[in-house]
């Protein structure tokens, strides 16, 4: 079965450092999501994207997030400068047909920040 | 602003008993109702996805029920068994796709 792949299954970032996020959707799928989870809470929304453009995007989400899709394959989430607080478990999900299919996740990015 | 929340945050159980996980949210114009497992340190499963329109569906051993108008959602497990352990993750969307995540039920199944 096609499977949302990410990379890098661990980061660990000085504060302040910039850090790049990659996701590879399923082929067909058009719909893509980030999510974050700190240890020991809820999975947040970060952020959607359909047709190369953001669909939505949570509070969380400032002007130190941005996302893209460079080369028609990659799904990207750059933090410009990292906080500790960006300590979290990134996820990346993609789906077919945003309300009637299931959301497809990636096995997610640890994100350290010292 | 919807909240989702999952009752109970634990629960053990002996290999072979049938158990119910529950899920309730706050505002009931949703388009969906999903259920997921996640695995320590992975991602997030999909099990079942109920459309608002639905009352249950089923995969397996599972059964998912949706009540929308008291903002309620069971999900079952039949006859489980310990490779069900996990953290099972309940999920609603709006009209956006975005999802909007339960704290999760770990469940251990002893052997």
């Amino acid at each position: 079965e096609p499977e949302v792949t990410q990379t890098p299954s661990h980061q660990v970032t000085q504060m302040g450092q910039e850090v790049i996020l990659r996701c590879v959707p399923i082929s067909n799928h058009l719909y893509f999501y980030w999510y974050r989870q700190i240890l020991g809470q809820k999975v947040e929304f970060l952020v959607s994207f359909y047709n190369n453009e953001i669909s939505e995007k949570s509070e969380i989400f400032d002007d130190q997030f941005s996302v893209e899709r460079p080369d028609g394959s990659n799904f990207t989430l750059k933090i410009r400068s990292t906080k500790l607080e960006d300590s979290a478990m990134y996820f990346c999900a993609t789906d077919r047909d945003r309300n009637n299919q299931p959301q497809h996740f990636g096995d997610g990015t640890r994100l350290s920040i010292l | 602003k919807q909240e989702v929340t999952q009752i109970p945050a634990a629960l053990s159980v002996p290999e072979g008993e049938n158990l119910v996980l529950n899920c309730s949210f706050t505002d009931s114009a949703i388009y969906n109702l999903q259920w997921f497992r996640q695995d320590p340190g992975k991602g997030l499963t999909s099990l079942l996805l109920i459309q608002s329109s639905q009352r249950e569906q089923t995969s397996g051993r599972l059964n998912a029920s949706l009540d929308k108008s008291s903002g309620r959602s069971t999900l079952y497990i039949a006859a489980s068994q310990p490779g069900d352990s996990a953290t099972y993750l309940c999920a609603v969307s709006g009209n956006t796709g975005k999802l909007i995540f339960g704290q999760g039920t770990t469940l251990q199944v002893k052997p």
